[in-house]
């Protein structure tokens, strides 16, 4: 089946300026996860969904990141006001309920100039 | 100290030895392990995952896990060049999120 999707694969942004990132989760998974990752490291937790619920908020680096998963499918992470170090790819991951496993989109890249 | 640790490396090896990869975490509640492999510009894929002490088979993967001593390990068999990626070992805590290391970059030579 089709695995976990995320638009844009590439953004280019203005420092100042906002951006959506979106993700969709493979079918079925309920559980819906948030990474940064910074040029060579891990990826570092930021969000995490179960359905519609955001359950844990504690990764997200400032008040100027926001996301939401409005109808437990697909969510989007808001960045407010990019800054330059927001600049990092950014992975969504989702997950079967009673499952640890934890898959992984392509991520999208963001830079921010 | 990070809460997962791992040699960034590089981890050179001939073809057809064997990878020796070694993580170590300090949440002694993490519960539930996982290895996954990262090859340049692509996102993590899940190679392995270990919940229980001792040694977990998967093709020419191994995984080992020893929660005494706060330490999972991975071993590549009969290493191809395809191989070539960064590990990143992972621990999780209540099935919620996951604390990655830093990665461990792998060099498979013809």
């Amino acid at each position: 089946g089709a695995g976990v999707s995320q638009s844009p694969r590439y953004k280019v942004a203005k420092r100042g300026q906002d951006v959506a990132l979106r993700c969709d989760p493979i079918s079925g998974h309920v559980s819906l996860f948030w990474y940064q990752q910074a040029l060579g490291q891990g990826p570092e937790f930021l969000t995490y969904f179960q359905n519609e619920a955001q359950l844990d908020k504690s990764g997200l680096p400032s008040d100027r990141f926001f996301a939401e998963r409005p109808e437990g499918s697909v969510s989007t992470l808001k960045i407010q006001r990019t800054q330059q170090e927001d600049s990092a790819v950014y992975l969504c991951a989702s997950r079967v309920i009673g499952y640890n496993e934890q898959f992984f989109g392509p991520g999208t890249r963001l830079t921010v100039l | 100290q990070k809460e997962v640790e791992q040699n960034s490396g590089p981890l050179s090896v001939p073809e057809g030895a064997i990878a020796s990869l070694n993580c170590t975490y300090s949440d002694r509640v993490s519960q539930s392990f996982f290895w996954y492999r990262q090859y340049s510009g692509k996102s993590p894929e899940l190679i392995m995952s270990i919940y229980s002490n001792g040694d977990k088979e998967d093709g020419r993967f191994t995984a080992q896990l020893n929660k005494a001593s706060q330490y999972v390990s991975l071993l590549i068999r009969d290493s191809q060049p395809s191989d070539s990626a960064t590990y990143l070992c992972a621990s999780g805590a209540a099935g919620n999120k996951l604390t990655f290391g830093g990665g461990t970059r792998v060099l498979v030579k013809p």
